[in-house]
């Protein structure tokens, strides 16, 4: 029984299209993230989510566009992507801060735009 | 600007010996700690964790070491495993950053039989 789910695993697109990531969690939790891991490895935050609202915006581009329908679903829309979006897209949820409960990672999406 | 560093790219032991992976940290705000352990094509699952107020801590055979005046910690796994085979990613974070974790770039840990 997957905790938290992307959809689609893998992406494959052409530069200027746009598309869409999902992400569901069903272990009740408050809080959702996406973090982007790109060829240099690093796990980076983008945004955050709490009860469907904004707390983190990193410095992305504005082509990228979080929304959350409810406190479940976090998804991913990318607008015109470029070459240098290519990376593994992971979500991720946490319940409310109480003891520092970890966060719970999905699988990754891998996009690749050629 | 790389407030988590993890300086070993990879490390190779021998199955039943003793593993250590190594974290260095740079933001004095951070007070907890994290180890995520991650397979190829899946996400980093959580470890083990250490919050600023202690120096160790213990689960099974995964122990955290915080060194804070060095800005250090470790992860000691005893005895490793093939199945410990995995990218290790050292996490930090501190209060009021809204649940913001910072990795390291992983370490890749092969444990061969």
């Amino acid at each position: 029984d997957t905790a938290v789910s992307q959809t689609p695993k893998y992406l494959v697109t052409q530069m200027g299209n746009d598309k869409s990531i999902k992400c569901e969690q069903n272990l009740g939790h408050d809080t959702m993230y996406w973090y982007k891991q790109d060829s240099k490895k690093f796990l980076k935050i983008m945004f955050s989510y709490n009860n469907k609202e904004l707390i983190i915006n990193e410095t992305v581009p504005n082509r990228f566009s979080p929304k959350s329908p409810d406190k479940a679903h976090l998804n991913l829309h990318i607008n015109s992507l470029e070459l240098g979006d290519s990376a593994v897209y992971f979500c991720a949820s946490s319940p409310p801060e109480e003891g520092n409960s970890p966060l719970h990672f999905g699988n990754g999406t891998r996009l690749t735009v050629t | 600007d790389q407030q988590v560093k993890q300086n070993s790219p990879s490390l190779s032991v021998q199955e039943g010996r003793i593993s250590i992976l190594n974290c260095d940290y740079t933001n004095s705000m951070f007070d907890y700690f994290l180890w995520y352990k991650k397979y190829p094509a899946e996400g980093p699952t959580f470890l083990i964790s250490i919050s600023s107020i202690k120096d160790k801590n213990e689960d099974g055979r995964f122990t955290v070491f915080l060194n804070k005046s060095a800005k250090h910690l470790s992860l000691h796994i005893v005895p490793s495993q093939p199945g410990d085979s995995a990218v290790y990613f050292c996490a930090a974070r501190w209060t009021g950053s809204n649940y913001k974790l910072t990795f390291g770039k992983g370490t890749l840990l092969t444990v061969n039989p």
